[in-house]
């Protein structure tokens, strides 16, 4: 069965800590990969995306993922955090051809400590 | 550009009833999809519409239908409600179904089932 898995539910950091939330998944073809952040009481908002080509990705905010084919992991990272970083988190897939059927994980909660 | 538009923002109905929800989606996106999310199950694709067509459909029962009219905008129906229908549902637009689209989500329908 197609799954995203995000390894960390939870995760609290201090500020100025590196960051790296874990994401694999099972699908059998070709995919596009997300990262979306839903900051507390806004919209789901596009982090970063894959879609072929350089394997790492740099996104907004000094967000960047890296694809590792060969592990089926898209892995999302951050050198330094910000308290502002505090939000939700969500891996998600969709098929490369034939529309949207995005599959997310249960995404991760980061707390940064100030 | 406005962003996608859901309404209503908040929805209280009792079982055993029906709800019809609104999403408008950015100007000029063909392409709506519709998500459940949920503290249980996470964020769950309903379907998927694309120039008044049904292009993928998720897990869901017949209960859940959708329809896309000509300016794109959509609706979604749930008919003979559950207490497990509470929810919040997220409508995501793009320009293009699947592919390298990218989707923008609105902020959500809150729908309570007592």
């Amino acid at each position: 069965a197609q799954s995203v898995s995000q390894h960390n539910h939870h995760v609290i950091l201090s500020e100025a800590a590196s960051l790296e939330l874990g994401c694999n998944y099972s699908y059998g073809g070709t995919v596009n990969l997300f990262w979306y952040v839903q900051y507390p009481g806004q919209h789901l908002q596009l982090l970063l995306k894959y879609f072929s080509g350089d394997p790492l990705v740099k996104g907004i905010k000094g967000f960047e993922a890296e694809f590792i084919k060969s592990k089926f992991s898209f892995n999302l990272r951050k050198p330094s955090v910000q308290w502002s970083d505090t939000a939700e988190y969500f891996c998600a897939v969709t098929p490369g051809t034939g529309g949207f059927k995005t599959i997310f994980g249960a995404g991760t909660r980061l707390f940064v400590k100030a | 550009k406005a962003g996608v538009t859901q309404t209503p923002r908040y929805l209280i109905k009792t079982r055993g009833q029906q709800v019809t929800l609104s999403c408008s989606p950015i100007s000029g996106h063909r392409s709506v999809s519709w998500y459940q999310q949920t503290p249980g199950q996470g964020l769950q694709f309903l379907f998927e519409y694309f120039s008044e067509t049904q292009r993928n459909k998720g897990n869901f029962p017949g209960r859940f239908s959708g329809r896309q009219f000509s300016n794109s905008r959509s609706e979604m129906n749930v008919s003979t409600l559950e207490l497990g229908d509470s929810a919040l549902y997220l409508c995501a637009s793009s320009e293009t179904t699947g592919g390298l689209g990218e989707q923008y989500f609105g902020p959500g329908t809150r729908l309570t089932v007592t």
